[in-house]
């Protein structure tokens, strides 16, 4: 069965400080996954996906199939970087199934 | 994308009761979905909002207990049924994001109804 798990379930790093949210997934088919983020007091939001292989406000994620891994990572942490993230699995038709989440605390 | 709004976006009700929440999208979309985040929980996918049909439920998730509507492209409703504690969640509908601008497979979410079943 498909599941994601993300080990941490609060970060806490200080401003500046390199920030890697871990994420492992299983899966049998081909996984497409992404990373949502619920800022405070705001709805969950898409921030990336690894078919685009984009940064999005200093995030990386890179897909490892040989790990099973789609780690979050940026190289500088920002107190705005504060928020709930979530990693999420797609698999069926547009189904999520959504990993526990991970609560990054910046701190100043 | 698409804006969602949720009505009620909290409530507090009586064990053996039912509620029915609403989701409107301000844009026509194919799929809508509904979800469950349980207190300390990940979100979990309930079932498919089908329009013209029967929802279509995940496993560990029944018609009688969690009914939805879907009459048109932009609106569906979830009713939680026969309430216990259990039930006290959040409750959030989502969308299949369309149009320019969006990226494929993109889902955007409501604000969530909050229930708590005393």
């Amino acid at each position: 069965a498909q599941r994601v798990t993300q080990p941490e379930k609060l970060l806490s790093v200080f401003k500046g400080a390199p920030v890697e949210l871990k994420c492992n997934y299983s899966y049998s088919g081909s996984p497409e996954l992404f990373w949502y983020v619920q800022y405070s007091r705001q709805r969950l939001q898409l921030l990336l996906r690894h078919i685009s292989r984009e940064s999005i406000k200093g995030f990386t994620a890179d897909l490892n199939k040989g790990e099973t891994s789609f780690h979050l990572k940026k190289p500088f942490a920002q107190e705005e970087d504060s928020a709930m993230y979530y990693c999420a699995l797609l698999w069926g038709f547009q189904k999520l199934v959504f990993g526990t989440g991970t609560r990054l605390l910046v701190s100043p | 994308s698409a804006v969602i709004s949720q009505k009620p976006s909290r409530d507090i009700c009586q064990r053996g009761t039912s509620l029915t929440i609403q989701c409107q999208v301000d844009s026509q979309v194919t799929m809508m979905f509904w979800y469950r985040q349980q207190p300390g929980q990940s979100l979990t996918l309930i079932a498919t909002a089908n329009q013209g049909s029967e929802a279509t439920y995940e496993s560990g998730f029944v018609i009688d207990k969690f009914p939805i509507s879907r009459p048109n492209l932009t609106f569906s409703t979830l009713t939680v049924s026969n309430m216990s504690p259990e039930d006290s969640s959040i409750y959030l509908c989502s969308v299949e994001g369309q149009g320019e601008g969006v990226s494929y497979n993109e889902q955007f979410f409501g604000p969530g109804t909050r229930l708590t079943v005393l």
